[in-house]
């Protein structure tokens, strides 16, 4: 039973573009949702998150939005650059939980 | 500040071996958690410790376990290897105060992994 899915294996963006990978929940107990980079041989590395009292955080080039009614959530990154490219991980946790639940994962890859 | 840094970064052991993981969390952290990562499987949650204490545990056997010391640092401990126990063992650490209070921290802080390889 997969509690958060990242239906896109993979995703290809042209440099200075908009990139928009997805996530969707199926826990209504995960209240904090956090998206992380990742490299190969390389431990995850956070980039944003966003609590469930808010629908959109912003960081520099990266904005995550929620959509509680819809359980999704998507990570925005503006304008796209070649060292973005990677495998982006959306992951959620519940209150009072330290366990963070992963998504498969989405390899974004940054065309020049 | 120093990130989380894990030993060893690489390690083979055969079948039926046991083997030990470490891990030193960011300075101030309290909190320590444990991911496995598969092709198969992607990253799943093995436990998480604080102040000493595992306070959550994913559905993995008992062949795993871990502690924590009074220093936050963690260790991890596989026995019995199976050849399915290859994986990127990760360690990750936040400030995740008590949960009667206090601010939410979730942010968690990933350190590069121990690659293990059960031959």
């Amino acid at each position: 039973d997969q509690q958060v899915k990242q239906n896109s294996p993979s995703l290809s963006v042209q440099e200075g573009r908009i990139s928009i990978l997805n996530c969707d929940y199926t826990n209504s107990m995960f209240d904090y949702f956090l998206w992380y980079k990742k490299y190969p041989a390389e431990g995850p590395t956070f980039l944003i998150s966003i609590s469930s009292i808010k629908d959109k955080n912003e960081d520099g080039r990266f904005t995550v939005f929620l959509n509680k009614s819809a359980k999704h959530l998507s990570l925005h990154i503006v304008p796209s650059q070649p060292g973005d490219s990677a495998v982006y991980f959306c992951a959620a946790s519940a209150w009072g939980a330290q366990k963070l639940v992963f998504g498969q994962g989405t390899r974004l890859t940054i065309n020049p | 500040k120093a990130g989380v840094t894990q030993t060893p970064r690489y390690l083979i052991k055969t079948r039926g071996q046991q083997v030990t993981l470490s891990c030193s969390p960011i300075s101030g952290h309290r909190s320590v958690s444990w991911y496995q990562q598969t092709p198969g499987q992607g990253l799943q949650f093995l436990f998480e410790y604080f102040s000493e204490t595992q306070r959550n545990k994913g559905n993995f056997p008992g062949r795993f376990s871990g502690r924590q010391f009074s220093n936050s640092r963690s260790e991890m401990n596989v026995s019995t290897l199976e050849l399915g126990d290859s994986a990127l063992y990760l360690c990750a650490s936040s400030l995740a105060r008590g949960l009667a209070g206090g601010p939410r921290h979730n942010e968690q802080f990933f350190g590069p992994g121990t690659r293990l390889t059960v031959l």
